[in-house]
């Protein structure tokens, strides 16, 4: 069963330094998502794609964080500088089509020290 | 802000009872999907359920929606404790039928 793959699974790094996060949706998924979820709360959407296209990044604080998926296939999400606050869990979910089911993968736990 | 509220937020119960966990949502959606999360992973997509539908099984689950009450119950029946997880409900409610997610349940299954 195809499924969505993501690296790393865990990374730990100190304040003000870049991270980036990689996403590869499964094949023949148009939209791929970014969340953001914090220990006991549920996924915060930062980005959604359609195919290369941005569709929403309202919740992306855009000041230090930032996402591509530059052929429409696989996605980066860059911070940089890291905060202590950006700890979570960063999800990357995928789906052939908006308001369909979405399919995420395992997740990178973010550690900022 | 949160458009999905699930109660309770937390719930434990034995082996083999039923678990019956419910979401309320703020606004109209067009379909209102449930998710479990087992701890420190990934999100699994159990059932969607459309705004025109009433109810929808699988397997061992059974989701009902009321949309006049703008609200939805997931039934797990004769649990295992595989069960043990957190439940999500997320409902199409962003301005570009982005879902809006509560804060979960978080179901324990005592053997």
């Amino acid at each position: 069963e195809a499924e969505v793959a993501q690296s790393p699974r865990y990374k730990i790094t100190e304040k003000s330094q870049a991270v980036a996060f990689w996403c590869d949706p499964i094949s023949g998924h148009a939209t791929l998502y970014w969340y953001r979820q914090i220990l006991g709360q549920g996924p915060e959407l930062l980005v959604q794609f359609q195919d290369e296209s941005v569709v929403d990044d309202s919740q992306l604080p855009k000041d230090r964080f930032s996402a591509e998926r530059l052929k429409g296939v696989d996605s980066t999400l860059k911070i940089q500088p890291a905060e202590l606050g950006d700890s979570a869990m960063y999800l990357c979910a995928s789906s052939l089509e908006s308001q369909e089911t979405q399919y995420f993968g395992p997740g990178t736990r973010l550690l900022v020290l | 802000s949160q458009q999905g509220e699930e109660d309770p937020q937390a719930l434990s119960i034995q082996e083999g009872e039923n678990a019956t966990m419910n979401c309320s949502y703020k606004t109209s959606i067009n379909n209102l999907q449930w998710y479990r999360q087992n701890s420190g992973r990934g999100l699994v997509h159990l059932i969607l359920i459309r705004s025109n539908e009433r109810e929808k099984h699988s397997g061992r689950l059974r989701v009902t929606l009321d949309t006049s009450k703008k609200s939805s119950s997931l039934l797990i029946t004769a649990s295992r404790a595989a069960d043990t997880a957190s439940y999500f409900c997320a409902t199409d409610a962003g301005s570009n039928y982005q879902l809006i997610w509560g804060a979960g349940t978080k179901l324990i299954i005592k053997p």
